[in-house]
């Protein structure tokens, strides 16, 4: 089954306590990115990537860090964690050309 | 600035009670207008791409329309299970081709 699988779900941490959230799909796509999404704000791009080794800037990156090193996954990095991170995060995934995106199931993050 | 703006921001309907729910959009040379239906505690689920103005798509209960400045998603006699967010997004020509997201219309459909 074609899916993207992001790990944990759900996670309740402290300020400053570096986190990663894994993000892994099973379709051989080439772009991946990482969304935020706040009431009102909609989906956000924190971070996108066309290939391996390949990444960039979305529309609000400040305070994130991304990796891609294998094809297949996609992991955000919170170096030291704010309360204003606290938001529900979604993995996503596109294959070539115009294609849509698939997403994961997100991440609900809670930064105290 | 690619922008995609989605109206209404909730729309509350009587089962069987059509509708449609409008998104418009500016965006630098369109690739293709995506639909998606998000669920509570879900990922945005793929409906619909259009690619040119004219082009239509159907699926079940659902209708998705596009002309060069908005697209419609059409509602015909919805059932309480339509109930969702559908989101609206823009794909544009640039080098990476971003995909620009609207907010959303959380739809409510009653028995």
């Amino acid at each position: 089954e074609a899916q993207v699988t992001q790990n944990p779900r759900y996670l309740i941490t402290v300020t400053g306590k570096k986190l990663t959230v894994t993000c892994s799909q099973n379709m051989n796509h080439e772009y991946m990115s990482w969304y935020r999404q706040d009431p009102g704000l909609g989906l956000r791009q924190i971070y996108y990537s066309m290939n391996v080794e390949v990444t960039d800037k979305g529309d609000v990156p400040e305070g994130y860090k991304v990796s891609r090193k294998e094809k297949r996954n996609f992991p955000l990095i919170l170096e030291s964690p704010s309360p204003n991170q606290t938001s529900l995060y979604f993995c996503a995934s596109r294959g070539d050309g115009y294609q849509p995106q698939h997403f994961g199931d997100g991440t609900r993050l809670s930064i105290l | 600035e690619d922008q995609v703006t989605q109206s209404p921001e909730a729309l509350r309907l009587q089962e069987g009670e059509s509708s449609s729910l409008n998104c418009s959009y500016t965006v630098s040379g369109l690739r293709g207008l995506f639909w998606y239906r998000q669920d509570p505690g879900k990922g945005p689920e793929f409906l619909f791409t259009l690619y040119s103005a004219g082009e239509e798509k159907e699926k079940e209960r659902l209708k998705a329309t596009l002309t060069k400045k908005e697209s419609f998603l059409h509602i015909t006699a919805p059932k309480p299970e339509d109930s969702a967010t559908y989101l609206c997004a823009v794909l544009n020509s640039g080098g990476y081709q971003k995909v620009t997201f609207g907010t959303g219309t959380k739809l409510q459909v009653i028995p």
